[in-house]
């Protein structure tokens, strides 16, 4: 059983276009994360949830919204899809106030033509 | 703004032979977090590190945190070509800041 999944693992789609990502955890993580991984391999978070609520909500263009309908999802919405929105987009969770670490997805690889 | 610093941020190493990894950040944290990617993979944990003063060993590979100089190391003794990949540290758990990681390749 997959501890953290998201899908698709390969999303190709032209500029301009809206597109999801979504993100399931099987854990019982109360905390939930998005991260942006650029071609020179730097991590970003972009955006945290702990219980469904909005922690952390970094420099991110609004064109990016995150959905949590429950604790074990979390979603993410592009509009308006742009040729610099190409990027590896990991999904996390972890417990946040265990000493426990956080455990990631697979990886979606968006690339925008 | 937390700021976490790794180098080198490359690392080519000779097999057999010892080197170390550094992990400083710029912000009280005491708790401290290694991962491993490996090209075209997802992010593997390797170590928690909760406290200062605390080590951590798993193989060929260990790790250790000062939280007073807000510094980690990663240890990595008599390299072996299957420990070739990008080793992050991140800390703090809300936001689990990363650094840009160091890419180490393991040579004959």
């Amino acid at each position: 059983d997959t501890a953290v999944s998201q899908t698709p693992k390969y999303l190709v789609t032209q500029m301009g276009n809206d597109k999801s990502i979504k993100c399931e955890q099987n854990l019982g993580h109360d905390t939930m994360y998005w991260y942006k991984q650029d071609s020179k391999k730097f991590l970003k978070i972009m955006f945290s949830y702990n219980n469904k609520e909005l922690i952390i909500n970094e420099t991110v263009p609004n064109r990016f919204s995150p959905k949590s309908p429950d604790k074990a999802h979390l979603n993410l919405h592009i509009n308006s899809l742009e040729l610099g929105d190409s990027a590896v987009y990991f999904c996390a969770s972890s417990l946040l106030q265990k000493n426990t670490e956080a455990f990631f997805g697979q990886g979606t690889r968006l690339t925008v033509v | 703004e937390l700021k976490v610093e790794q180098n080198p941020l490359f690392l080519s190493m000779q097999e057999g032979k010892n080197y170390t990894i550094y992990c400083n950040y710029s912000t009280t944290s005491d708790r401290l977090y290694w991962y491993r990617q490996d090209p075209g993979k997802s992010l593997e944990s390797l170590f928690v590190l909760l406290s200062n003063g605390a080590v951590k060993q798993e193989g060929r590979l260990m790790a250790s945190l000062d939280t007073k100089a807000r510094l980690s190391t990663l240890h990595i003794t008599a390299a072996v070509h299957d420990l070739s990949a990008t080793y992050f540290c991140a800390v703090d758990i809300t936001r689990l800041a990363f650094g840009k990681g160091n890419q180490v390749v393991v040579i004959p």
